[in-house]
């Protein structure tokens, strides 16, 4: 089983619908939690990071944590075809000396219908 | 705003080749990161480097190395290439883990590896 699970979709919304994208993890060292959109072919692009449980808001974004749970979500509002990619948790643990490797989910692929 | 740079942007190589891929992280980093993005799966993590030094180790193969030289820049080394290297290789930077940003990775383009 893998230390983080995200349903692969494809989530299909029209236009100006909310997304709603979330993910379980098992390993309970993870601290860190974050957000990437990755278009075909390109690489990831960071779009929400956190820390603490609870929400948090950026433009059309919002990404909660709820680690009792060990489940976050990311909630994008009014959505434009634009938003149509594949959307990837990350999380990281404490750091060690250095260096924060990300252990990614599998990736949802989000279709916006015009 | 600068973005992490990688070369080549495609790289064609036949089995039992050897491959240099490169790595310029953004301006100030000193963290950079390697992943490797098989067909339709996730990023997994290879292998990490601060302040020149190799700071994390993942499921990187032995026929693998890379390095962080003093400019910063990272170099991934790979020969014997088996069929199964075919992926997408993205590097990654941030800065350093005493900042409060060290959690922040920034991705390039990739490499794309295709071993025929």
């Amino acid at each position: 089983q893998k230390e983080v699970e995200q349903d692969p979709g494809p989530l299909s919304v029209p236009e100006g619908a909310i997304v709603s994208l979330n993910c379980t993890y098992s390993n309970s060292a993870f601290q860190y939690f974050m957000w990437y959109r990755q278009y075909s072919r390109k690489g990831p692009e960071l779009l929400m990071y956190t820390y603490s449980s609870g929400n948090k808001e950026d433009g059309r974004f919002t990404a909660q944590v709820d680690k009792s749970s060990k489940y976050i979500s990311l909630f994008i509002r009014d959505s434009q075809p634009s938003d149509s990619a594949t959307y990837l948790c990350a999380m990281s643990a404490r750091p060690k000396a250095a260096g924060n490797k990300l252990t990614f989910g599998g990736g949802t692929r989000v279709l916006v219908k015009p | 705003a600068a973005g992490v740079i990688q070369s080549p942007r495609h790289l064609i190589k036949e089995k039992r080749e050897t491959a240099t891929l490169k790595c310029y992280p953004i301006p100030r980093h000193d963290t950079v990161y390697w992943y490797q993005q098989g067909p339709g799966q996730d990023p997994q993590f290879l292998i990490s480097f601060y302040e020149k030094m190799q700071s994390d180790k993942g499921s990187i193969p032995d026929r693998f190395s890379a390095q962080q030289f003093s400019d910063y820049h990272s170099e991934l080394n790979m020969s014997s290439l088996e069929l199964g290297d075919s992926a997408l290789y993205f590097c990654a930077s941030s800065l350093g883990l005493t900042r409060s940003q060290s959690y922040e990775q920034y991705f390039g383009p990739g490499t794309r590896l295709t071993v025929t």
